[in-house]
C-alpha cells in the first residue's frame, strides 16, 4: 500500500523559512515523478511545484519560484519541500502527491501538513 | 501559463441525475487532464487521466471525454457519496494548473 506521510508544517513569522518532509513507503520511490500541491483553508487546489525521479528535473508554479526548492532524497524514500521569505499568503495545507507514471497525474495524495504563516 | 477554467463553480443535482462539468484549457493540453474529487474534509481522489481514462476502483457512472481545449466530466447516475468538489489539472506541463473546482450538492 502506497503511504505518503508529510511533516514540518507549523506556524512561521512572515519572512520566516520553513522545511518540509514527505516519508513514502509502499512502492519504489525512485522510480516515480513527485510534487506537492497546497490548498489554503476554503480554497481549491493549487499545483506548487514537480520532481522527477533522478531529481534532476524540477519545475515551479510562478509564485514558488525563487523562494521554494524541492528536492528528493531517494536513498531515504524522502520528499522535500524547502520554503524560504514565506508569506501571509502561503498559509495552507501541502499534500505531497506521488505521479503514476512520470509526467502524469497524481494517483496518490499524503494527508497534507499545515503550514500558517501570521506575526 | 496555461488557464483552466471550470464550470459552473457549483451545482445541485437530484440523486440519479446526469451531471456535466466542463473545463477549458488555454492552450490546450492535448488530453493530458486529469479529473480528481474531494470530499469535505478528505484528501484529493484521482478519478479520470488521460481526459477519459478511468483510475482503477472509480465506479463507472464517471467518465471523462475530451481533448485540446475542451474537457468533461459526466457523473451519469449522481449518488449521495458523490457530493464533493471536482477539478480538472492540465499535467501537459509546467505549470501544472488546476481549475478552480467545481461544487457538487445533492438537492
Amino acid at each position: 500500500e502506497v503511504q505518503l506521510l508529510e511533516s514540518g508544517g507549523g506556524f512561521i513569522q512572515p519572512g520566516g523559512s520553513l522545511g518540509l518532509s514527505c516519508a513514502a513507503s509502499g512502492f519504489t520511490f525512485s522510480t516515480y515523478t513527485m510534487g506537492w500541491v497546497r490548498q489554503a483553508p476554503g480554497k481549491g487546489l493549487e499545483w506548487v511545484s514537480d520532481i522527477n525521479e533522478s531529481g534532476a528535473r524540477t519545475y515551479y508554479a510562478e509564485f514558488a519560484k525563487g523562494r521554494f526548492t524541492i528536492s528528493r532524497d531517494n536513498s531515504k524514500n524522502t520528499l522535500y519541500l524547502q520554503m524560504n521569505s514565506l508569506r501571509a499568503e502561503d498559509t495552507a495545507l501541502y499534500y505531497c502527491a506521488k505521479a503514476s507514471i512520470s509526467g502524469s497525474a497524481y494517483d496518490n495524495w499524503g494527508q497534507g501538513t499545515l503550514v500558517t504563516v501570521s506575526s | 501559463d496555461i488557464q483552466m477554467t471550470q464550470s459552473p463553480s457549483s451545482l445541485s443535482a437530484s440523486v440519479g441525475d446526469r451531471v456535466t462539468i466542463t473545463c477549458r484549457a488555454s492552450p490546450g493540453v492535448g488530453n493530458y487532464l486529469a479529473w480528481y474529487q474531494q470530499k469535505p474534509g478528505k484528501v484529493p481522489k484521482l478519478l479520470i487521466y488521460a481526459a477519459s481514462a478511468l483510475q482503477s476502483g472509480v465506479p463507472s457512472r464517471f467518465s471523462g471525454s475530451g481533448s485540446g481545449t475542451d474537457f468533461t466530466l459526466t457523473i451519469s447516475n449522481l449518488q449521495p457519496e458523490d457530493v464533493a468538489t471536482y477539478y480538472c489539472q492540465n499535467y501537459n506541463r509546467a505549470p501544472l494548473t488546476f481549475g478552480g473546482g467545481t461544487k457538487v450538492e445533492i438537492k
